[in-house]
C-alpha cells in the first residue's frame, strides 16, 4: 500500500517564526509533489508543487524535495496567523496518469 | 473564470438510501476526480473521469459509482448508504489528469457534506 505520512500536529509557532512541515512517501516512482492548504470548513487549495530535487521558493513558501530520502517539506517564513490551517502533502503515484495520494495533513497554528 | 461547483452543499440521508452528487468543473478542464474526506482517513481518492471515461479508480466498494457527461460535468452516486459513508465529498478538476502533471494541478470544489443517519 503506497503511503504518504505527515505528522498530524498540531504544530504551533509564534507569529513571524518559520514553520516547517514534513512529509515522507513510500512510492519511489513518484515524480510530482504538491502542498495543499485547507482552512477549517473549506476545500483544499494548491499552494506549491515541486518535481525536482532541491528547493523551490514562492514568496514566503519554500518546498524542498529529496527523492533519495523520499522526503518533501514545506517551509513557511514569517508565519502569520492567517497561515493557520491544515497542510496536506500530496504525492503523485508513479505513472503517466498518476493518482494523487494525500497525507492526512498537519494542522498548523500560528500564535499572534 | 468560475471555479469548481458542487451541489448540493449539504445532504442528510438515511441508511439504505442512495444519493447523487453533482460537480461542474472549471471551464476547459476535462478531468474530474472525486475524493472522500473524513477526520480519520483524510482525503481518499474515489475515481477519476476523463473525456467521459473512468480512467482511475480507488479502493472503494462498488456502491460508489460515477459518470461524466460530454460537457465534462460529473455525477457521483452512492447506493445503499451506510453510516460510515458520512463524509465530505470533494470534486476536483484539472486540465489533463488527476494530479498527473505539475502543469495540470487539481482545483477543488467546496464539497458536499453528506450525513447518513
Amino acid at each position: 500500500q503506497k503511503e504518504v505520512e505527515q505528522n498530524s500536529g498540531p504544530l504551533s509557532v509564534p507569529e513571524g517564526a518559520i514553520a516547517s512541515l514534513n512529509c515522507t512517501y513510500s512510492d519511489r516512482g513518484s515524480q510530482s509533489f504538491f502542498w495543499y492548504r485547507q482552512y477549517s470548513g473549506k476545500s483544499p487549495e494548491l499552494i506549491m508543487f515541486i518535481y525536482s530535487n532541491g528547493d523551490k521558493e514562492d514568496g514566503r513558501f519554500t518546498a524542498q524535495l529529496n527523492k533519495a530520502s523520499q522526503y518533501v517539506s514545506l517551509l513557511i517564513r514569517d508565519s502569520q496567523p492567517s497561515d493557520s490551517a491544515t497542510y496536506l502533502c500530496a504525492v503523485e503515484q508513479g505513472g503517466s496518469q498518476g493518482n494523487l495520494i494525500f497525507g492526512k495533513g498537519t494542522k498548523l497554528s500560528v500564535k499572534p | 473564470k468560475a471555479g469548481v461547483t458542487q451541489t448540493p452543499r449539504y445532504l442528510i440521508k438515511t441508511r439504505g438510501q442512495q444519493v447523487t452528487l453533482s460537480c461542474s468543473p472549471i471551464s476547459g478542464h476535462r478531468s474530474v476526480s472525486w475524493y472522500q474526506q473524513t477526520p480519520g482517513q483524510g482525503l481518499q481518492f474515489l475515481f477519476e473521469y476523463f473525456s467521459e471515461t473512468q480512467r482511475n479508480k480507488g479502493n472503494f466498494p462498488g456502491r460508489f459509482s460515477g459518470r461524466q457527461f460530454s460537457n465534462s460535468r460529473s455525477e457521483m452516486n452512492v447506493s445503499t448508504l451506510e453510516l460510515g459513508d458520512s463524509a465530505l465529498y470533494l470534486c476536483a478538476s484539472s486540465l489533463e489528469g488527476q494530479g498527473g502533471s505539475y502543469n495540470s494541478p487539481l482545483h477543488f470544489g467546496n464539497g458536499t457534506r453528506l450525513t447518513v443517519t
